[in-house]
């Protein structure tokens, strides 16, 4: 069975400022891993997946993730955050074969600061 | 159009009361799921259909049950809720293969 670990449950940030969401899986086999956001009041939406191929994924609203298979993580970073970017960050991992489950991190609530 | 919708949004309901909650979606997906998400925990999965005849257990089915009633409409039941049960409900749908869910806006369940 697979797990996610987020490294932070909160990150405060001032505006403009880069920043790194940190997330860990263990699995003993082969996944696909997924970052969704949530904005308040709402529910989840795909901000980027890594399915295979380039282990740099770039999603929606200038955000990137990068694949690391020896250290078994998939930090998401932005260079330039906005007031727009306050939100709950969930790092999701999912098993290549077998059932199509999701197995979700504990969530990273990210707080931009002007 | 939203493709899953969730009803209803918000309820307050007694304990030891019969809950259900609806969940429909517009795009044909074959693949549907309830997930709760309580602060900290993130999201767990209660149960998920691959079809209309297929219906499976995730990792926190206890004190919950599920109607998979057409490809389109998958409900969640609380046969008797309790208050531990208080969480925002979410349903989502994918198609096999595509590794991508798409979330309903979620029903926020408390249970006094």
């Amino acid at each position: 069975a697979q797990s996610v670990t987020q490294l932070d449950s909160q990150v405060p940030v001032f505006e403009e400022a880069p920043v790194e969401l940190r997330c860990n899986y263990s699995s003993s086999v082969s996944v696909y891993l997924f970052w969704y956001v949530q904005y308040p009041n709402q529910g989840l939406q795909l901000l980027l997946k890594y399915l295979s191929g380039s282990t740099l994924v770039k999603g929606i609203n200038g955000f990137e993730a990068e694949f690391n298979k020896s250290q078994t993580s998939f930090h998401l970073r932005k260079p330039s955050v906005h007031i727009s970017d306050t939100a709950e960050y969930f790092c999701a991992v999912s098993e290549i074969q077998g059932a199509q489950k999701l197995v979700f991190g504990q969530g990273t609530r990210l707080t931009i600061n002007p | 159009d939203a493709d899953v919708t969730q009803t209803p949004r918000n309820r307050i309901t007694k304990t030891g009361k019969r809950i259900m909650l609806e969940c429909s979606q517009t795009k044909g997906h074959d693949r549907m799921y309830w997930y709760r998400q309580d602060p900290g925990l993130g999201l767990r999965l209660i149960y998920y259909s691959f079809d209309v005849k297929d219906i499976n257990k995730g990792e926190i089915s206890d004190g919950y049950s599920v109607s998979r009633q057409a490809q389109a409409k998958f409900s969640l039941s609380l046969e008797s809720a309790i208050p531990n049960q208080t969480a925002l409900y979410f349903c989502a749908a994918s198609d096999r293969g595509y590794r991508e869910l798409f979330f309903g806006e979620g029903s926020r369940l408390t249970v006094l």
